[in-house]
């Protein structure tokens, strides 16, 4: 059974914070991504990565950085967060098609 | 870039009655076509999918199209239980490029 965990399901930060979101999976996986869900606008892809210190940016990767160091792992990084990043962040891994998603982190800027 | 557009966005049927979710792509090459259904506070799950070879695919009372040639595919849902409420998202795949982009989902509201 495929695992994807984000390592927080609730954060709270101020603006101008350097915030983290990791994102770990347990069926090593090729394929890792980080998508942002609004109401309305759905899911948006952020950053993907198909291999370790390989990364892509996706549609809005705008005050967002990312890091794969290892093969399980894929952190999201907001260098100087700003509450416009509210929002649900979710992860993703996939090897071949099917995605599998952790949980969220809902993540609120005040 | 590529895009995934999906209509409606909303969307409420009589319990029992279809209902059907349309999504279009713009990239040609995409060859994978997946849907996920996200229940309130959970995380988005696969439902069904298609590849590019095949014009449908059933599952019971859930269904796929897709016509490769319009570049637009759909989600059949027949025989609607209120379990089936929740928002449905579409995606598509570039397989080579790895890269999974969503439409924008549809709330689906089932009337008892």
């Amino acid at each position: 059974d495929v695992k994807v965990t984000q390592s927080s399901r609730y954060l709270v930060k101020r603006t101008g914070e350097k915030v983290f979101l990791e994102c770990v999976q347990d069926m090593d996986h090729e394929n890792m991504f980080w998508y942002r869900q609004d109401p309305g606008l759905g899911l948006r892809l952020i950053y993907f990565s198909y291999d370790v210190k390989m990364k892509e940016k996706g549609d809005i990767p705008e005050g967002y950085s990312v890091s794969r160091e290892k093969k399980e792992r894929f952190s999201l990084i907001l260098e100087s967060a700003s509450t416009n990043q509210t929002s649900m962040y979710l992860c993703a891994s996939s090897l071949v098609a099917e995605a599998f998603f952790g949980q969220g982190t809902r993540l609120t800027v005040v | 870039g590529e895009n995934v557009e999906q209509h409606p966005s909303t969307l409420s049927v009589q319990e029992g009655d279809s209902a059907v979710i349309k999504c279009t792509y713009s990239d040609s090459a995409s060859n994978y076509f997946p849907w996920y259904k996200q229940e309130l506070g959970k995380r988005p799950q696969l439902i069904i999918d298609i590849r590019s070879n095949v014009g449908e695919k059933k599952d019971q009372r859930i269904a796929v199209t897709l016509n490769k040639t319009a570049k637009h595919f759909s989600l059949h849902i027949t025989e609607t239980q209120p379990e089936d409420s929740a928002v449905y998202f579409c995606a598509a795949e570039h397989s080579s490029a790895s890269k999974i982009i969503f439409g924008s989902g549809t709330r689906l509201s089932i009337r008892p």
